[in-house]
């Protein structure tokens, strides 16, 4: 299939250990987002590349989150020390532009015990 | 502060009858706006949009009305089928990338 791929589809941690989550976009596509879910509520924007570069980190909650972006392509997303609000479905999404219509993966559901 | 609001968190709706989900927006610099469909374990997947130039955009099943003076949007679905049963999230965004979604309305088409 040629849709976002991310893995792992679950991971379970503990308190204040640090997680990494990857997403493949679908090819080809320049921008890349990241979201996150918790319970009940929407999908809370986090950050979003431009190619390899971020010109939007508003949405990272706290300095323990960070990501990055390797060839235009895959991205990490790292939580440092996680806590207990942490816990959430992490989704990612790209799209062919900045502003085209973006595709979502299955996403990511964290849990931090 | 959720600019994005869908105040019904479900709704049930008999197979044949119009779905109607509604959504509220604060920002009026929002300019596009779009719906999801979100089925268990699996990604968003886009539905349908609607620029703000806009009032009414169709595809099908589905049509989103926009009324900016309102501040308002909706999706209709008409007719409804059992394969129709997910969350729909609204979204919208300004003239940028950021999407600010509402937390979903549950929809249940029952036979």
């Amino acid at each position: 299939g040629a849709g976002v791929s991310q893995s792992p589809s679950n991971k379970v941690t503990e308190k204040g250990k640090d997680v990494e989550l990857r997403c493949d976009p679908i090819s080809g596509h320049t921008a890349l987002y990241w979201y996150r879910q918790s319970l009940g509520q929407g999908l809370e924007f986090l950050i979003y590349f431009q190619g390899n570069s971020a010109p939007d980190k508003s949405g990272l909650p706290s300095d323990r989150f960070s990501a990055e972006r390797t060839g235009g392509s895959v991205s990490t997303l790292t939580i440092q020390r996680t806590q207990q609000e942490d816990s959430a479905v992490y989704l990612c999404a790209s799209s062919f532009t900045g502003t085209g219509e973006q595709y979502f993966g299955p996403g990511t559901r964290l849990t931090v015990t | 502060d959720q600019q994005v609001k869908q105040n019904s968190p479900s709704l049930s709706v008999q197979e044949g009858r119009i779905s109607i989900l509604n959504c509220d927006y604060t920002n009026s610099m929002f300019d596009y706006f779009l719906w999801y469909k979100k089925y268990p374990a699996e990604g968003p997947t886009f539905l349908i949009s609607i620029s703000s130039i806009k009032d009414k955009n169709e595809d099908g099943r589905f049509t989103v009305f926009l009324n900016k003076s309102a501040k308002h949007l909706s999706l209709h679905i008409v007719p409804s089928q059992p394969g129709d049963s997910a969350v729909y999230f609204c979204a919208a965004k300004e003239s940028g990338y950021a999407l600010n979604f509402g937390k979903g309305t549950s929809l249940l088409v029952t036979p």
